[in-house]
C-alpha cells in the first residue's frame, strides 16, 4: 500500500494539552506531508519533512520522521479550540497520491 | 500563498441532470489538477489526474463517461458529473500544485457538497 496511516483514529483533548498523533507507511518515501481539513472544507498543508529530515517545526507545530521505522509523528502543542479538525499524512514516494484515513481531533474548551 | 478556487461550494440538483464543478488556480498555473471525493468521516478518494491539454488519468472503478474532466487551460480544471444519481451525492474536492511536481504541497479548493435528489 502507498498510502500512510493515521494513528489514532480519533483524539479528543482538553484546550491546552498537547495533541499527537502519528502516520505509518510502508514505502520508501522522498517526503512526508501533513494536512489539516476543517469540516466540510479542503486540505490545508501543514508541513512537509523531507525523507533526510528528522524534526521540522512550524510554529506548533513539530514534525518528526523516522524513516527506519517508516513512521512520523504530528505534535500540535498548547492546543485550541480552532485546531479542533481532522488530520492527515501524505507520503510522497511515487506519483500516486493517496491520503490515509485521517486522525480526527477534537479540542474541549 | 497559492490559491485554489473551487466553485459551487453547494449544489443540489435532480437525479438525471448533470453538474458542472470549476476549480481554478488563482495565482499560479497548474498544469496538474486532482479530482477527489470524500464521503463523511472518511479519507478523501482519487477519483482521477486531470493534466491541461489531455486526456485525464482516471484511478481503478471511477467512470470516465460518467466523471468527465476537462482542464483546458493552465489554471481551469471542471468535473462534470452526468446524470447524475443520488449515489453520486458527496463531497468533490479539487487540488493543485504550482510546479506540478508530486513532491510539492498540493493547494486544496474548498469542496463542493452535491446532494443529488
Amino acid at each position: 500500500s502507498q498510502q500512510g496511516e493515521e494513528d489514532p483514529q480519533a483524539l479528543s483533548i482538553q484546550e491546552g494539552e498537547n495533541a499527537t498523533m502519528n502516520c505509518s507507511y510502508k514505502t520508501s518515501i522522498n517526503n512526508l506531508q501533513w494536512y489539516r481539513q476543517n469540516s466540510g472544507r479542503g486540505l490545508v498543508h501543514l508541513i512537509l519533512i523531507r525523507s533526510n529530515e528528522r524534526e521540522k517545526h512550524s510554529g506548533r507545530l513539530r514534525v518528526t520522521l523516522d524513516t527506519s521505522k517508516k513512521s512520523s509523528s504530528l505534535l500540535i502543542t498548547a492546543s485550541r479550540a480552532a485546531d479542533t479538525a481532522s488530520y492527515f499524512c501524505k507520503i510522497q514516494g511515487a506519483q500516486k497520491l493517496v491520503f490515509g484515513q485521517g486522525t480526527r481531533l477534537t479540542i474541549n474548551p | 500563498g497559492a490559491v485554489v478556487s473551487q466553485h459551487p461550494s453547494r449544489v443540489i440538483c435532480k437525479s438525471g441532470t448533470s453538474v458542472k464543478i470549476e476549480c481554478r488556480s488563482l495565482d499560479f498555473q497548474a498544469t496538474t489538477m486532482f479530482w477527489y471525493r470524500q464521503f463523511p468521516k472518511q479519507s478523501l478518494m482519487l477519483m482521477a489526474t486531470s493534466n491541461e491539454g489531455s486526456k485525464a488519468t482516471y484511478e481503478q472503478g471511477v467512470e470516465k463517461d460518467k466523471f468527465l474532466i476537462n482542464h483546458a487551460s493552465l489554471t481551469l480544471s471542471t468535473l462534470t458529473v452526468t446524470s447524475a444519481h443520488p449515489e453520486d451525492s458527496s463531497f468533490y474536492i479539487c487540488s493543485a500544485t504550482e510546479g506540478g511536481s508530486y513532491n510539492s504541497p498540493l493547494h486544496f479548493g474548498n469542496g463542493t457538497r452535491l446532494t443529488v435528489t
